[in-house]
């Protein structure tokens, strides 16, 4: 099994800033990653696929970028609407597999 | 618009069982591939099955292979999750989510997910 792991598990960041946040997979997964944004009490969202193509809505101060085994996601000047929790998702294989998430928090 | 929407959670004992449905509107379920993801209390989200858009092909995760069966009727445009020999750890909400990529096995991502719907599984 392909194993994610993200860093940090939680950051405080103020509005403004730029924040990234990194997933590290197990082995190699070429460009199989993606990453979703989720806020509590609602389904995951689709903000980037394939390491760095932005889903369609998405506003471009999200990028994410990386392959291989190490990944990033770039939020460029944090807005309030983004503190959630940010999951990286990898589909290598038929048993996907998601880092255990990084909770961005307002300072 | 796209939607989808689960129902059938509720609270069950270990060793009961559930079915979970999902009602897709919106588009043509017969066209994608759809999947379950789970997520525990508290806790990240975990991948359970797979199911081809024809119902051909099926892959589950090794924690519910042989309790868990997914399945689908595209005529009514509604995919399920049949729930057997559940336990405690098997708690969570339990999201559908369409998949989108170019395979069913790889590179794949989710574009919508439903809101989910809780199991509880709870003496």
């Amino acid at each position: 099994d392909i194993q994610m792991t993200q860093s940090p598990s939680s950051l405080s960041a103020s509005v403004g800033d730029r924040v990234t946040i990194t997933c590290r997979a197990s082995q190699s997964i070429s460009t199989y990653l993606h990453w979703y944004q989720q806020k509590p009490g609602k389904a995951p969202k689709l903000l980037i696929y394939g390491a760095s193509s932005l889903q369609s809505g998405v506003p471009s101060r999200f990028s994410g970028s990386g392959s291989g085994t190490d990944f990033t996601l770039t939020i460029s000047s944090l807005q309030p609407e983004d503190f959630a929790t940010y999951y990286c998702q990898q589909s290598y294989n038929t048993r996907c597999s998601f880092g255990q998430g990084t909770k961005l928090e307002i300072k | 618009q796209v939607q989808l929407v689960e129902s059938g959670g509720g609270v069950v004992q270990p060793g009961g069982s559930l079915r979970l449905s999902c009602a897709a509107s919106g588009f043509a379920l017969r066209s994608y591939a759809m999947h379950w993801v789970r997520q525990g209390p508290g806790k990240g989200l975990e991948w359970v099955a797979v199911i081809s858009y024809d119902g051909s092909m099926k892959y589950y995760a090794d924690s519910v292979k042989g309790r868990f069966t997914v399945s689908r009727d595209n005529s009514q445009n509604t995919l399920y999750l049949q729930m057997n020999t559940l336990r405690t750890e098997d708690t969570a909400v339990y999201y559908c989510a369409r998949h989108r990529g170019g395979q069913l096995e790889v590179n794949y991502y989710y574009d919508y997910w439903g809101q989910g719907t809780l199991v509880t599984v709870s003496s």
